[in-house]
């Protein structure tokens, strides 16, 4: 089956970190970009960050430039989002989602989320 | 950043009836090298990720139903839903992917009446 499965979110205070990881399955991952989106509790989705194919190129939204940090070993059909210096408007569910084929930017297969909670 | 806006915020019709929601774009998504607008739709039910509907403005994604239908060029788009059933309810949002940072609009419930 083709899938993306998030794991690693959690409640962590202000100013902590976390590492969100994400298994690929069914496809091989290291022929699409990936990205990280998320969606606070009762609101709007928001783009996080992307990776492309080989690793080398990332993009970030503003709001977490220089805190958060995109990574993936294609070997291991994996990706990862580093979040340190968290604030409590990193709160939401954090979803890996797949790039479209050959494309970047839209999202055709999208995991079930993993909810990181930012709070003392 | 590309602001994209939403319109309207909520709708509620009734069964069969014909659901039409607006985008927006603070700018132009149309690439002219290829002619492609850069403009997403995606449906979200309660409790679950997105779900991509529409891409390149008007492509459907696979498996979708034929009664969600995307159009529009350059920063207006409409997604349109022909005889709403039951399980449409949801919020959908528009998405550009023109550029970096790919933004959302603010989402559109609908809902049965």
């Amino acid at each position: 089956e083709v899938q993306l499965v998030e794991s690693g979110g959690g409640l962590v205070q202000p100013g902590g970190s976390l590492r969100l990881s994400c298994a690929a399955s069914g496809f091989t991952s290291n022929t699409y970009w990936m990205s990280w989106v998320r969606q606070a509790p009762g609101k709007g989705l928001e783009w996080v960050a992307n990776i492309n194919q080989d690793g080398n190129e990332k993009s970030y939204v503003d709001s977490v430039k220089g805190r958060f940090t995109i990574s993936r070993d294609s070997a291991k059909n994996l990706m990862y989002l580093q979040m340190n210096s968290l604030r409590d408007d990193d709160t939401a569910v954090y979803y890996c989602a797949r790039d479209g084929p050959g494309t970047r930017g839209y999202f055709d297969l999208w995991g079930r989320g993993t909810l990181v909670i930012v709070s003392s | 950043d590309i602001v994209m806006t939403q319109s309207p915020d909520s709708l509620a019709l009734s069964l069969g009836e014909r659901a039409t929601i607006n985008c927006k774009s603070s700018q132009s998504v149309l690439y002219s090298s290829n002619n492609k607008n850069y403009l997403a739709w995606y449906q979200q039910k309660p409790g679950q990720p997105p779900k991509l509907l529409i891409y390149w403005a008007s492509t459907r994604e696979s498996g979708v139903p034929d009664r969600f239908s995307g159009s529009g060029s350059a920063t207006d788009f409409t997604l349109t839903i022909s005889g709403l059933q039951a399980e449409d309810v949801a919020v959908y949002y528009c998405q550009q992917s023109y550029t970096s940072p790919f933004t959302f609009g603010p989402g559109t419930t609908v809902d049965i009446k």
